[in-house]
């Protein structure tokens, strides 16, 4: 059955290494959003996607944080340097966007960051 | 600004009836989502509501009041497998998810 897929799924790094992350949104959906979730904060929107274009980044902290959706199949969520403030699970949500209002998200299981 | 209430922590019996609530504040309204987090596990979706009344989908009904910016998730027969956190969303007028801090649901035998 269709689903988001994320890698990976857990990763330990050292403050101000880079940190990428990959998304596979379901194949055929057109909105991809990144997350970012802990226990202070709940969930966080980093990013948005529609089309592969980006609509809304304004969740997420520029100078270190870039996302990008080289193609259709992939959506990445990069961190240069890491710190380690940016500890939590990372969620990549895609959606149908057949009608803004009723998109659905569909999440995928996560990555689980912790920077040392 | 964009604000969105839930509490923080419930405790039901297991077979009983369970009501979280949310309260919404948000610059325009286009439909409210539930969705149920298990601990360590992706959100998954609960159910969508845009107009006023009760949505029933088997154990599990959702209900909005537009004019109150309120809404409330029902869960009837509970089980354990029910204890989660259960997360309150408002899609505003930008179409923008504005996500609650959710509910964790404790079921106890």
């Amino acid at each position: 059955d269709a689903r988001v897929t994320q890698t990976p799924r857990h990763k330990v790094t050292e403050m101000g290494q880079e940190v990428t992350m990959r998304c596979q949104p379901i194949l055929g959906h057109n909105t991809v959003f990144w997350y970012r979730q802990t226990m202070m904060q709940g969930l966080e929107l980093l990013a948005y996607f529609r089309n592969r274009a980006p609509l809304d980044d304004s969740g997420m902290p520029k100078d270190r944080f870039s996302a990008e959706m080289p193609d259709a199949t992939l959506a990445t969520l990069k961190i240069q340097p890491s710190e380690p403030r940016d500890s939590a699970v990372y969620f990549c949500a895609s959606g149908p966007g057949l009608a803004e209002v009723t998109d659905t998200q569909y999440f995928g299981p996560g990555t689980r960051l912790t920077v040392l | 600004g964009q604000n969105i209430d839930q509490p923080t922590e419930m405790t039901a019996t297991e077979g009983a009836i369970v009501q979280i609530n949310c309260t919404y504040q948000t610059s325009g309204f286009n439909g409210l989502f539930w969705y149920q987090q298990h601990a360590g596990e992706a959100p998954t979706f609960l159910s969508y509501n845009v107009l006023d009344g009760l949505e029933e989908k088997g154990r599990f009904s959702s209900f909005l009041s537009r004019s109150k910016g309120y809404s409330y998730l029902l869960l009837k027969e509970l089980q354990m497998k029910d204890s989660a956190s259960y997360l309150c969303a408002v899609l505003d007028s930008n179409y923008q998810l504005i996500w609650g801090a959710g509910t964790k649901l404790i079921i106890k035998p």
